[in-house]
């Protein structure tokens, strides 16, 4: 697609569910980044992505939180039993290696998750 | 570990006007990379400027250009003829060179332009 496309836009949920939220990258990026936003907060740095290479999950606040990469393409970001604290926006970015030493990142508009 | 400050949470700017964001940073690496980040209304955030860490001179696009103080692990962001379209959240960030791809933001500054 011409952009990193990522749905669902907005989820609400109850306390104690599983959510799962999908990032499309754009074609041929071979990183995939997840980043979190709360309310007020920067971008929370959650889990990357690179080509076949084990990834970096050195930011996953807990294990209720995991994230695949299929294919090398499409990405799931899942958070079983959710939180209240788990209300955030959900960016996911992507890039290519030749432009990623320069960190230009292209972003899709967040999933937004509330947690009631 | 890295960290990146944003002390202003909030600017306003006069339309035609020029504002500086103010960002620091901490590192003890000597390369490294910095950006500027915008995020407007509909969350997806866009690229504005980088600055490499070996680059004394400072990097400029159009009407934003940056003030870099490596001594000072400082950054900020100067808006020259600030127009209403600038307005947006504001982030800084920070990646490293060697360490993989993952960028370090700061908490953003909210920037509104005042027509």
């Amino acid at each position: 697609g011409a952009g990193v496309s990522q749905s669902p836009s907005n989820k609400v949920t109850e306390k104690g569910k599983d959510v799962e939220l999908r990032c499309d990258p754009i074609s041929g990026h071979t990183a995939l980044y997840w980043y979190r936003q709360s309310l007020g907060q920067g971008l929370e740095f959650l889990i990357y992505f690179q080509g076949n290479s084990a990834p970096d999950k050195s930011g996953l606040p807990s294990d209720r939180f995991s994230a695949e990469r299929t294919g090398g393409s499409v990405s799931t970001l899942t958070i079983q039993r959710t939180q209240q604290e788990d209300s955030a926006v959900y960016l996911c970015a992507s890039t290519t290696i030749g432009v990623i030493r320069t960190g230009e990142l292209f972003f899709g508009e967040g999933s937004r998750l509330t947690v009631l | 570990a890295q960290t990146v400050t944003q002390s202003q949470p909030e600017m306003s700017v006069q339309e035609a006007e020029t504002v500086t964001l103010s960002c620091t940073y901490d590192t003890s690496e000597s390369d490294y990379y910095l950006f500027w980040y915008k995020q407007p209304p509909s969350r997806q955030m866009i690229l504005v400027i980088r600055q490499e860490a070996y680059k004394q001179q400072n990097a400029t696009e159009n009407r934003f250009s940056v003030n870099f103080q490596k001594a000072a692990k400082s950054f900020s962001l100067k808006i020259s003829d600030s127009q209403l379209g600038d307005a947006a959240m504001y982030f800084c960030a920070y990646r490293s060179y060697n360490q993989g791809g993952k960028l370090i933001f700061g908490q953003g500054t909210e920037l509104s332009v005042k027509p």
